[in-house]
């Protein structure tokens, strides 16, 4: 998975529930992404992490919850608050110092349905 | 905050054509400025990318340029083949502030006709 694995690669989530989307990382990448994808709308950026206990929000935060307690885990928990979850979830990481590429590597995304 | 405008949002032509994508950009800030592809159901992949310093970039059959005074940047492919269909998204960062964060464009659909 290019060294971001995310999981499940599907889920479904019932109404009212809470759900936690998996997103690990051996690149030692100290920033990490997590967007949300729709048709035609691109990719939109719900939260992001430059380094370990800090992360912010980011255009479309409400309904959706972070934490960043270690280096390679950025794990995403969609809240009964987020009324429309059901979309393509995409984590990412990269190294944002200067020098290097520091293009995103992306994970394999999760696609959440709301049943 | 940095805003991204991609078009046109679906593009089809003919196998050996040439494509061509653009983007502008809000932030006078920004300094990177990549290209992904997408094929259905998977991850984007870069496949090129600039900085502000450089106004052209080729990769192969791939090439990007960027005008910093008008706010745009440009992706062209040329001798299109039928593995070249892809939704593909341009991005702009801030590097020096917003977190180094990515803000992307909407999106093109690219369709390569045999």
């Amino acid at each position: 998975d290019g060294g971001i694995t995310q999981s499940p690669k599907y889920l479904f989530r019932k109404e009212g529930q809470n759900v936690t989307l998996s997103c690990e990382q051996n690149l030692n990448h100290d920033a990490m992404y997590w967007y949300r994808q729709d048709p035609g709308q691109g990719l939109r950026l719900i939260y992001y992490s430059q380094i370990v206990n800090d992360f912010q929000k980011g255009d479309i935060a409400e309904g959706y919850s972070v934490s960043r307690e270690k280096k390679e885990s950025f794990p995403l928990t969609v809240t009964s608050a987020q009324k429309n979850p059901t979309a393509f979830y995409l984590c990412a990481s990269t190294e944002p110092l200067q020098g290097g590429n520091y293009g995103y590597t992306f994970g394999s995304g999760t696609r959440l349905t709301v049943v | 905050g940095e805003n991204v405008e991609q078009h046109p949002s679906t593009l089809s032509v003919q196998e050996g054509d040439s494509a061509v994508i653009k983007c502008t950009y809000s932030d006078s800030a920004s300094n990177y400025f990549p290209w992904y592809k997408q094929e259905l159901g998977k991850r984007p992949q870069l496949i090129i990318d600039i900085r502000s310093n450089v106004g052209e970039k080729k990769d192969q059959r791939i090439a990007v340029t960027l005008n910093k005074t008008a706010k745009h940047f440009s992706l062209h492919i040329t001798e299109t083949q039928p593995e070249d269909s892809a939704v593909y998204f341009c991005a702009a960062r801030d590097h020096y502030n917003q977190g180094g964060k990515l803000i992307f464009g909407q999106g093109t659909e690219l369709s390569v006709k045999p």
